[in-house]
């Protein structure tokens, strides 16, 4: 099945640093990737949609200046969270949908767990 | 709005019974319904999906489910409960191929031997 990658798996940052998240579809171009937050003993909350080669689109109260998200190319999206506070600590999870196909499915990262001190 | 309503944050059961961890929706159209589990730390593994055709889907790991219209539901069972099925299940909703999943808020279940 496709696979989906996020690294780091884990960071650990101070306060006012940036931290940049990579999602890779490792076997699969992914036209449109997107960015969900996990909280603890939450459900996933879709921060982004990221389309190759254009702009992100953000959902409503996700701060697109603090949340960078670049899409380069057909298999890789960042995200970027800038000048990181601990109430930006969070699991991050990517997830990539395969392009074409009679259905686009999606495929999950494996989650970036971030730590803002 | 889409919507996916877990009804339940906790299910417990003996391990060798059958399990049932319950999903209602709420979208316009068409849904494309989705369950997945997570274990602690970790992302998102896929159980199962409905897109068309029959209404009783088989997923990995012995799950299924069954996709009733009528009730807007999707719940998730398991003839057979095992204890290393305990983990957190979320249903997700989508309308648009390709669009972005809408996540219930999740369900633990817990597996006792």
């Amino acid at each position: 099945g496709a696979v989906v990658s996020q690294h780091p798996s884990w960071v650990i940052c101070k306060s006012g640093t940036s931290v940049k998240i990579e999602c890779r579809s490792l076997d699969f171009q992914a036209t449109t990737m997107f960015w969900y937050r996990q909280f603890p003993k939450q459900s996933l909350m879709l921060m982004a949609t990221s389309n190759e080669g254009s702009k992100a689109t953000y959902e409503q109260g996700v701060e697109k200046d603090k949340f960078l998200i670049n899409h380069a190319s057909l298999t890789l999206s960042t995200l970027t969270v800038t000048s990181a506070h601990p109430e930006d600590s969070s699991f991050y999870i990517c997830s990539a949908r395969v392009s074409g196909g009679p259905y686009n499915e999606q495929f999950f990262g494996p989650g970036t767990r971030l730590t803002v001190l | 709005a889409q919507s996916v309503a877990q009804p339940e944050d906790q299910v417990n059961v003996a391990e060798g019974n059958p399990l049932t961890v319950k999903c209602t929706y709420s979208v316009s159209g068409n849904p494309y319904l989705f369950w997945y589990v997570q274990y602690p730390n970790r992302g998102l593994q896929f159980l199962l999906k409905y897109i068309t055709g029959d209404n009783l889907v088989k997923g990995s790991y012995g799950f299924e489910a069954e996709f009733n219209k009528s009730q807007t539901s999707f719940h998730l069972k398991k003839p057979s409960a095992l204890v290393s099925d305990s983990a957190l299940y979320f249903c997700a909703v989508s309308n648009q191929a390709g669009t972005a999943l809408i996540f219930g808020k999740g369900t633990t279940l817990s597996v006792s031997s």
